[in-house]
């Protein structure tokens, strides 16, 4: 089973700062499959990114991926109001498919 | 659009089992799966397997296998996930999500999901 570790814990930021946030897997993730998700507090997931780098649709361009083999980065730009959410990364290179522990994107 | 409509919250006790469902629409339901999410109350999300809406093959969390059961009804594009001997740590809210999988492909990342389903167990 891959292991999804991500970083840092807690990223306290202000709007209009670039955020930049680390998931590192235990053993290379096959064909880049990995996605990143949104959580804002008591909604359901949202995804951002899939393939590592590709946009899912209606998603902003400040928000981009990239990586490959164990590394992976999500960053946005420049942080709006409605950014400051819980980040998951996921893996689906092969089962099971699971999720990192999640970074906290919060207002400085 | 596309929709995914999940059940009302359910209160369990241990021991016992519960089903929920996840109605969906605006898309081709054949052509899609159904993945379901877990998230303990403040924690991080966990993969708990996937079920085809192409020929109902499912693939299934190895710490829930024999717990677990992922239905799907196409005549009415409902997706549906049974959890028995439920256990206090079983509280959590479960999602339903869509993953693209054809006949031909299947691309595993969850692009819309349900609202969310509390399930509280609790003597």
């Amino acid at each position: 089973e891959i292991v999804l570790t991500q970083s840092p814990g807690t990223l306290s930021l202000s709007p209009g700062e670039r955020a930049t946030l680390s998931c590192r897997a235990s053993q290379s993730v096959r064909s880049t499959s990995l996605a990143w998700y949104q959580q804002q507090l008591g909604q359901a997931p949202r995804l951002l990114i899939y393939g590592a780098s590709s946009r899912a649709t209606g998603i902003p361009d400040r928000f981009s991926g990239s990586g490959s083999g164990t590394d992976f980065t999500l960053t946005i730009s420049r942080l709006e109001p409605e950014d400051f959410a819980v980040y998951y990364c996921q893996h689906y290179g092969g089962s099971p498919f699971t999720f990192g522990p999640g970074t906290k994107v919060d207002i400085k | 659009q596309v929709q995914l409509v999940q059940s009302g919250a359910e209160v369990k006790k241990p021991g016992a089992s519960v089903k929920v469902s996840c109605r969906t629409s605006g898309y081709s339901f054949t052509t899609y799966g159904i993945a379901w999410v877990r998230q303990a109350p403040g924690q991080g999300l966990e993969w708990m397997g996937w079920i085809s809406g192409y020929n109902g093959n499912t693939d299934y969390a190895q710490n829930l296998q024999g717990r677990v059961t992922m239905t799907t009804d196409t005549s009415t594009r409902t997706g549906y996930m049974e959890l028995r001997s439920l256990r206090t740590d079983d509280t959590a809210v479960y999602y339903c999500a869509r993953l693209y999988c054809s006949s031909v492909t299947c691309y595993f990342h969850l692009d819309y999901w349900g609202q969310g389903t509390l399930v509280t167990v609790s003597s």
